[in-house]
């Protein structure tokens, strides 16, 4: 149980488009997920955490007009960079929780990796 | 504010030997605890928790220990396989944090050589 999906996988693109990542709980509904960007050989940074139904809270730093966030159901959210350019390259990892307490793990999808050319 | 230190990478063992992973914490409340693992070019995966002191977590022969009165929760393993070979990040989730988001540790690379 607990599957977090996310799409796509990989994607490559040109500078200047907006790419959207769909990350999907598969068998539970996540009223909080969460989106990290991850580079290479390094933890990961969270970007934002978002909430079903209201507008996502983002890290400091992290430009909320550029990395669109949606929550619009329990079981979706997306993470919309826009007018990419190839410092946005890096991979993109959500995760959502299952139910409210905060001893509860957080389930990862599998990333997307995002390369801007 | 909180935080997660693990040791550095990457750690190189041969098949077979017993493993460790340090990793010490500093929270302003009583968090949970988590190992996770990332395999190349993949998403986390959950591998153990611990909720509360004293707390032993395991799975798939790794095991960890909250330890309160060390602000600790290594990781540990017997006998490691080469297909354990990945990242591994310890995390923990804070209840005095009301969003209750992970803060993770650097993350530890492990190699293991046949």
């Amino acid at each position: 149980g607990a599957v977090v999906s996310q799409h796509p996988s990989w994607v490559i693109c040109k500078s200047g488009t907006s790419v959207k990542i769909e990350c999907r709980s598969l068998d539970f509904q996540a009223t909080t997920m969460f989106w990290y960007r991850q580079f290479p050989k390094q933890s990961l940074m969270l970007m934002a955490t978002s909430n079903e139904g209201s507008k996502a809270t983002y890290e400091q730093g992290v430009e909320k007009d550029k990395f669109l966030i949606n929550h619009a159901s329990l079981t979706l959210s997306t993470l919309t960079v826009t007018s990419a350019h190839p410092e946005d390259s890096s991979f993109y990892i959500c995760s959502a929780r299952v139910g409210r307490q905060f001893n509860q793990p957080q389930h990862f999808g599998d990333g997307t990796r995002l390369s801007i050319l | 504010g909180d935080s997660v230190t693990q040791m550095e990478g990457p750690v190189t063992l041969s098949e077979e030997a017993f493993l460790t992973i340090n990793c010490t914490y500093t929270a302003t409340g009583y968090p949970s605890l988590f190992w996770y693992v990332q395999y190349p070019g993949e998403g986390l995966q959950l591998l153990l928790k611990a909720t509360k002191a004293d707390d032993k977590g395991s799975n798939k022969g790794f095991e960890a220990t909250y330890r309160k009165e060390t602000t600790s929760f290594h990781l540990e393993k017997g006998s490691v396989q080469v297909s354990d070979s990945a990242v591994y990040f310890c995390a923990l989730s804070d209840r005095g944090d009301s969003s209750y988001k992970l803060i993770f540790g650097s993350g530890t690379r492990l190699l293991v050589r046949p």
